[in-house]
């Protein structure tokens, strides 16, 4: 299986630049995903890199390098919405269909 | 809404009661998936489900017991629970399995509690 690391908590501004880390180990990468969930609330996808580089959506930009085995997904102009748990999730050639999943940074949104 | 529902959303259970959670998508999805979520740890995949086949157990204990009558539910049937199987189970569903960008649709959860 992977290990995948993640940082559990981080505190920003309303407004501001956030970004989460996340660092895996696996013996043979096939795509990294980033999902958010709101407390009490489904996980939804956000997004999916598989080549190293920066992926944008709108604020929200996930980047990968496999060389180094590291993700960051970055929230622009941070709003109180934003407030939520943040899952990196890895797919590995061994497994196809699975997703290993890191256990969550808890994002909170101070105005 | 993600298409994926799960039912019902709160259960509280005695360690001797039997009980059954339900999950129910509606995107035509041949893939459908119960992972365990505890606080501050990584969601554990239980079982997966393609085209109404188990094809993955990933050792859990019996007393968890999954069904998948067609391609659109799943019910996870709970007996003989322990207090640490308290947690959130959630659904999941996928167009297939294997492709390399497939994402899932979670469910929002049913909060499990054992007494």
């Amino acid at each position: 299986g992977q290990n995948i690391d993640q940082p559990t908590e981080m505190t920003a501004t309303e407004g501001a630049i956030v970004q989460i880390n996340c660092t895996y180990q696996t013996s043979g990468f096939n795509g990294l995903f980033w999902y958010q969930q709101h407390a009490g609330e489904a996980p939804t996808f956000l997004s999916y890199n598989v080549l190293d580089g920066l992926e944008e959506k709108g604020r929200f930009s996930s980047f990968l390098s496999r060389s180094k085995g590291y993700s960051y997904l970055l929230l622009k102009e941070l709003q109180m919405k934003d407030s939520a748990s943040y899952l990196c999730a890895v797919r590995d050639l061994s497994g196809d269909y699975k997703l290993s999943f890191g256990a969550g940074t808890t994002v909170t949104v101070r105005a | 809404e993600t298409g994926v529902t799960q039912t019902p959303r709160h259960l509280v259970m005695g360690m001797t009661n039997k009980k059954s959670l339900k999950c129910e998508q509606h995107l035509g999805h041949n893939a459908m998936y119960w992972y365990k979520q505890s606080a501050k740890k990584p969601l554990e995949l239980m079982f997966v489900y393609s085209l109404e086949e188990r094809v993955e157990n990933n050792s859990v204990p019996s007393r968890f017991s999954p069904e998948c009558p067609n391609s659109s539910h799943l019910f996870l049937h709970l007996h003989t629970l322990q207090p640490e199987d308290s947690a959130l189970y959630l659904c999941a569903s996928s167009q297939d399995l294997g492709s390399t960008n497939e994402k899932l649709f979670f469910g929002s959860g049913t909060q499990l509690s054992v007494l």
